[in-house]
């Protein structure tokens, strides 16, 4: 059991620009979560999949966001023109149970 | 809609002394989870200590117990014997459907020698 991984750690983007964030959840957790912390503040709840399906997505995921999971693995996390406000710590979870979801390290977005 | 509140933005404790960490919420689900994450400046969040709404017993997990008082809303995290190593943030949070969490604003925990 490596834990939940997010990559990469940190990330600086110009304005404007597309990034992606990738997460790999703890081996057969079939749950995996997506939040946004900012500074200050405690995490906010992205979105939501159950294996592959993507069974829930906050309206904080405006239409610049997208999550994929495309094989029930690992996820993925785009933002797409990114604006200042997206500066924030993007943190993954994953569950194999309703309620203990472990957290990975996060990704550190700076858009300058 | 689920929400936490936590009142106090910053605590010191005296190293090997305890520490209470208030958290009040609310919620109309009949069935809900309650949650304690420790976040050290690293940023990884830490699950420390889950309660059930209808577990009859407060939760313990070593140095951490929760003090749950449901009919006050109340989820207290109480840390014993407290070590440097417990300087961090911390934050209690509610399962809000889907197994999504419900954070508070957190509380900054400062340990002090």
């Amino acid at each position: 059991d490596t834990g939940v991984s997010q990559n990469p750690r940190h990330k600086i983007t110009k304005r404007g620009q597309n990034v992606t964030f990738r997460c790999d959840p703890i081996s057969e957790h079939n749950r995996l979560y997506w939040y946004r912390q900012t500074l200050g503040q405690g995490p906010e709840f992205l979105t939501y999949f159950q294996n592959e399906a993507q069974l829930e997505k906050s309206r904080l995921l405006s239409d610049r966001f997208s999550a994929e999971r495309p094989k029930g693995s690992f996820s993925t996390l785009e933002i797409q023109r990114t604006e200042q406000g997206d500066s924030a710590m993007y943190l993954c979870a994953s569950s194999h149970r309703r309620y203990e979801q472990y957290f990975g390290p996060g990704t550190r977005l700076t858009v300058t | 809609a689920q929400k936490i509140t936590q009142t106090q933005p910053g605590m010191f404790v005296q190293e090997k002394e305890a520490v209470t960490l208030d958290c009040t919420y609310d919620t109309s689900d009949q069935s809900y989870g309650l949650f304690w994450y420790k976040q050290p400046s690293s940023g990884e969040m830490i699950f420390l200590i889950y309660q059930g709404s209808y577990d009859e017993q407060n939760a313990t997990e070593g140095r951490y117990s929760l003090n749950f008082q449901k009919a006050r809303k109340s989820a207290n995290l109480v840390i014993s014997a407290s070590q440097l190593g417990d300087s961090a943030m911390y934050f209690c949070a509610i399962w809000a459907g889907w197994g999504k969490l419900i954070f508070g604003q957190g509380t900054e925990l400062s340990v002090k020698p």
